[in-house]
């Protein structure tokens, strides 16, 4: 059983443009999460899955900000007319929401650095 | 206020000892799940060790144990026998119960620096 994996892991590019992160759960995780984590801070949740619906989203969510799990698998989260401040470290996890403890388990992450 | 928190930026640690990383977390839940993960410099986030605010026994995962005070809302981690890969940021989670949601409220971590 594979982990989570993320796409792609780093990103440059320039204020105002898009861009697009992709994030693989682990098979059979029907329960999928995205964080961002800044410098020296810990990592704050911005949205949430069960399945292909979003159930609950941050107010960090910015309108600026999508994100999408259209199959109930993958999950892509994009950033619109990106700024400095969204420069930070973007976390997919995944569980299985079947254990008492529903473990999160994360992936290795995308560096987004905005110019 | 902060719902975790971690007052340690940094510990230092000799290799083969002990260390406990201290954590404290604020919930008026009754229900509640308590993380630790570690963070190596590559990014990713490694889940240690589970304590559900029910368990009566102190969560034990080989090296890592949970010092678990529920009336004095702590959540210690305790590494034994401290190896030079351990070196990492270390962060406590919540998960709270009631009001169903699942996001987890991470504290701002403890950088941890094993020394040979």
């Amino acid at each position: 059983d594979t982990g989570v994996s993320q796409d792609p892991r780093h990103k440059i590019t320039k204020r105002g443009q898009n861009v697009t992160f992709r994030c693989d759960p682990i098979s059979e995780h029907n329960r999928l999460y995205w964080y961002r984590q800044t410098l020296g801070q810990g990592p704050e949740f911005l949205t949430y899955f069960q399945n292909e619906a979003q159930l609950e989203k941050s107010r960090l969510l910015s309108d600026r900000f999508s994100a999408e799990r259209p199959k109930g698998s993958f999950s892509t989260l994009e950033i619109q007319r990106t700024e400095q401040g969204d420069s930070a470290m973007y976390l997919c996890a995944s569980s299985s929401g079947r254990d008492l403890t529903d473990t999160q388990y994360f992936g290795p992450g995308t560096r987004l650095t905005v110019l | 206020a902060q719902k975790i928190t971690q007052t340690q930026p940094g510990m230092f640690v000799q290799e083969k000892e002990a260390v406990t990383l201290d954590c404290t977390y604020d919930t008026s839940d009754q229900s509640y799940g308590l993380f630790w993960y570690k963070q190596p410099s590559s990014g990713e986030m490694i889940f240690l060790i589970y304590q559900g605010s029910y368990d009566e026994q102190n969560a034990t995962e080989g090296r890592y144990s949970l010092n678990f005070q529920k009336a004095r809302k702590s959540a210690n981690l305790v590494i034994s026998a401290s190896q030079l890969g351990d070196s990492a940021m270390y962060f406590c989670a919540m998960r709270e119960g009631s009001t169903g949601a699942n996001n987890l409220f991470f504290g701002t971590g403890t950088r941890l620096t094993v020394i040979p």
